[in-house]
């Protein structure tokens, strides 16, 4: 199946913990991104990477690293991790179209990993 | 940065009726907009979405307008079924030069569809 894959779905650790989560997309994206959805479902965008590279950081604690090791593949390691922590996090995907003035570009969503932080 | 209002926050309709959900976005430079439906326990599934030089759009039983002098756009269902029933969220997005582009989402919209 073509989708953007997650893993785990579902992860309770411990205040103070390090932990990471996966995420894989099979579509031929180049840019890929984090999103976090709080326990009123508000969905915000944390990282975007394009082919590899940083280009979105929106105010995130330092303690969060994304990592991609290739533009397929987008991984967010969380370190020290504290109560506020505890939310669905969501990686998405997108194509970037060549050339100005063109119109943006359709993201798919994963399913989902749910951090429970006790 | 942009910001994105959404309303209703929830919306029950009778089977068969029709739903409307109305977003306002504040930068004129956002120029494509995404609908989003979420199910419980699953992420947000691409629905329809529409673009800054259009003003209407339809698939099917979903549409979605765009008034980009007001800032607003909706997203029209008809003949509303229970499978219906979920968060739809709207977002604006602007694109980045580095690649990709950025969506501010709405808050949702808890639709409901009752037999």
């Amino acid at each position: 199946d073509t989708a953007v894959s997650q893993t785990p779905k579902y992860l309770v650790t411990q205040m103070g913990n390090d932990k990471s989560i996966k995420c894989e997309q099979n579509l031929g994206h180049d840019t890929m991104y984090w999103y976090k959805q709080d326990s009123k479902k508000f969905l915000k965008i944390m990282f975007s990477y394009n082919n590899k590279e940083l280009i979105i950081n929106e105010t995130v604690p330092n303690r969060f690293s994304p990592k991609s090791p290739d533009k397929a593949h987008l991984n967010l390691h969380i370190n020290s991790l504290e109560l506020g922590d505890s939310a669905v996090y969501f990686c998405a995907s997108s194509l970037t179209r060549p050339g100005p003035g063109l119109a943006d570009y359709e993201q798919y969503f994963g399913p989902g990993t749910r951090l429970t932080v006790t | 940065g942009e910001n994105v209002e959404q309303h209703p926050s929830t919306l029950s309709v009778q089977e068969g009726d029709s739903a409307v959900i109305k977003c306002t976005y504040s930068d004129s430079a956002s120029n494509y907009f995404p609908w989003y439906k979420q199910e419980l326990g699953k992420g947000p599934q691409l629905i329809i979405d529409i673009r800054s030089n259009v003003g209407e759009k339809k698939d099917q039983r979903i549409a979605v307008t765009l008034n980009k002098t007001a800032k607003h756009f909706s997203l029209h269902i008809t003949e509303t079924q229970p499978e219906d029933s979920a968060v739809y969220f709207c977002a604006a997005s602007i694109r980045l030069t580095g690649g990709g582009n950025k969506l501010t989402f709405g808050t949702g919209t808890q639709l409901k569809v009752e037999l």
